[in-house]
């Protein structure tokens, strides 16, 4: 099973800064099989980055994702009161087909 | 427009089984599948498994196999996730999503989700 490490466990920054978010895997996940998601208290969680880079239909293009391999990045590049949130990944890459999610990095208000 | 509804909240005591369903709406079962993920209170997102109706395949998240399992229903385009043996530790909101299907080593599997339905709360006590 692939392991999804998330950091940091808490960014707390202000709105119009940048967040850098960084998931690392324990093994290669095939093909960039990669996703990020966001999920506010209470809701379930919202698609934002889909294949390690592809933004999800709707979502602004201040959100944009990199990485490959095992190192993958979220970044959000001009924070909005919005986007205050838990942000999590999720590899479906591995073999066999099992899916992982990260344990979430929280971006707060400073 | 996609849509995944999910059945009520439930209150079951330790050592019974729980079965929430998850009516799709729009194209799902044709060309989607559904994925299970539950969260604990307070807790980060834990994938179960999923299926992908149109082939009939099912795939679990091995903390769960044998105590999950999920089903689903193309006559009425219902997924249902069971889970039986309960204890207080799957107190937690179960959610459906729609899941992608990718190809991978020659099959298809399910891939990420995109749309999500509304959370069931599972509570699990004596």
């Amino acid at each position: 099973e692939i392991v999804l490490t998330q950091s940091p466990g808490t960014l707390s920054l202000s709105p119009g800064e940048r967040a850098t978010l960084s998931c690392r895997a324990s093994q290669t996940v095939s093909s960039d099989y990669l996703a990020w998601y966001q999920q506010k208290p209470g809701q379930a969680p919202r698609l934002l980055i889909s294949g390690a880079s592809t933004r999800a239909t709707g979502i602004p293009d201040r959100f944009s994702g990199s990485g490959s391999g095992r190192d993958f990045t979220l970044t959000i590049s001009r924070l909005e009161p919005e986007d205050f949130a838990v942000y999590f990944c999720q590899q479906y890459g591995s073999s066999p087909p099992i899916s992982t999610f990260g344990p979430g990095t929280k971006v707060e208000i400073k | 427009q996609v849509q995944l509804v999910q059945s009520g909240a439930e209150v079951k005591k330790p050592g019974s089984s729980v079965k929430v369903s998850c009516k799709a709406s729009g194209d799902t079962f044709s060309s989607y599948g559904i994925t299970w993920v539950r969260q604990a209170p307070g807790q980060g997102l834990e994938w179960m498994g999923g299926i992908i109706p149109v082939f009939g395949t099912t795939n679990y998240a091995q903390k769960f196999q044998g105590r999950a399992t999920i089903t689903a229903d193309e006559s009425t385009t219902t997924a249902f996730m069971e889970l039986s043996s309960l204890t207080s530790d799957d107190t937690a909101v179960y959610y459906c999503a729609r899941s992608f299907m990718i190809p991978f080593a020659g099959e298809w599997r399910d891939g990420y989700c995109d749309y999500w339905g509304q959370g069931t709360l599972v509570t699990v006590s004596s």
